[in-house]
């Protein structure tokens, strides 16, 4: 079975710039998570969404957005890109928006801001 | 910030056990002890979870004690493959999904 799948891998953009990363989730699960990795420290929380709805929100800007599709797939925008954006971005899916279903991670897309 | 604390690195020998400790002296009773590891390059992937029972699958065993306060994750037979950065996350199991990482602990396994 497809795990998590997050496209593209590698992204290159210039700062004050917008970006547009896409997750697939595992086959059956319906929530979404999306989460930001500086190098060199743990990810971070920046959203969940769950049959299409937003669930939670961490400390990020409004520059950050994301959405979730009939199909559960989603997409996390982010506008006016900074420097410091630069990060690896991870998708994680699950079963369920409230579980103990551990959450399962893609192996993220990798965001250079120049 | 994390409710978790583990040391930053550790060295395991190929072949022996790896016991990687984390402190959470904070945890509340609803929530769940829970090991991710994240290999180079790659996504966090799943290990295990427990509330305070000691668990076991066929990746690694967790034993968390009495208290709560502290648990430790044994990988049985380390390999080369096991190299990775270990986090250990406490969540409670109501409410949204977010898992708060902290910085880890980076095991590395030499031959």
């Amino acid at each position: 079975d497809a795990g998590v799948t997050q496209s593209p891998t590698h992204l290159i953009k210039t700062r004050g710039q917008q970006v547009t990363l896409r997750c697939s989730p595992i086959s059956g699960h319906k929530s979404v998570s999306w989460y930001q990795q500086v190098l060199g420290q743990g990810p971070q929380f920046i959203f969940q969404y769950y049959e299409k709805e937003e669930r939670g929100r961490g400390n990020f800007p409004d520059r950050f957005s994301a959405r979730q599709f009939p199909n559960y797939s989603s997409e996390l925008n982010v506008h006016a890109l900074l420097l410091g954006d630069s990060a690896l971005y991870l998708c994680a899916s699950t079963l369920e928006g409230q579980s103990s279903s551990p959450l399962h991670f893609g192996n993220g897309t990798r965001l250079t801001v120049t | 910030d994390a409710k978790t604390t583990q040391p930053p690195s550790m060295d395991c020998a190929e072949g022996r056990a790896a016991n990687l400790p984390c402190n959470h002296s904070t945890i509340s009773g609803n929530e769940y002890v829970y090991w991710y590891r994240q290999i180079h390059s790659q996504g966090p992937q799943y290990i295990i979870h427990g509330l305070k029972n000691n668990e076991t699958n066929e990746m690694a065993s967790l034993i968390i004690t009495e208290d709560r306060k502290s648990s430790t994750l044994t990988l049985p037979h380390a390999t080369l493959r096991d190299t990775a950065v270990y986090y250990c996350i406490v969540r409670v199991q109501t409410g949204f999904q977010k898992l708060v990482f902290g910085t880890g602990t980076r095991l590395l396994v030499s031959p």
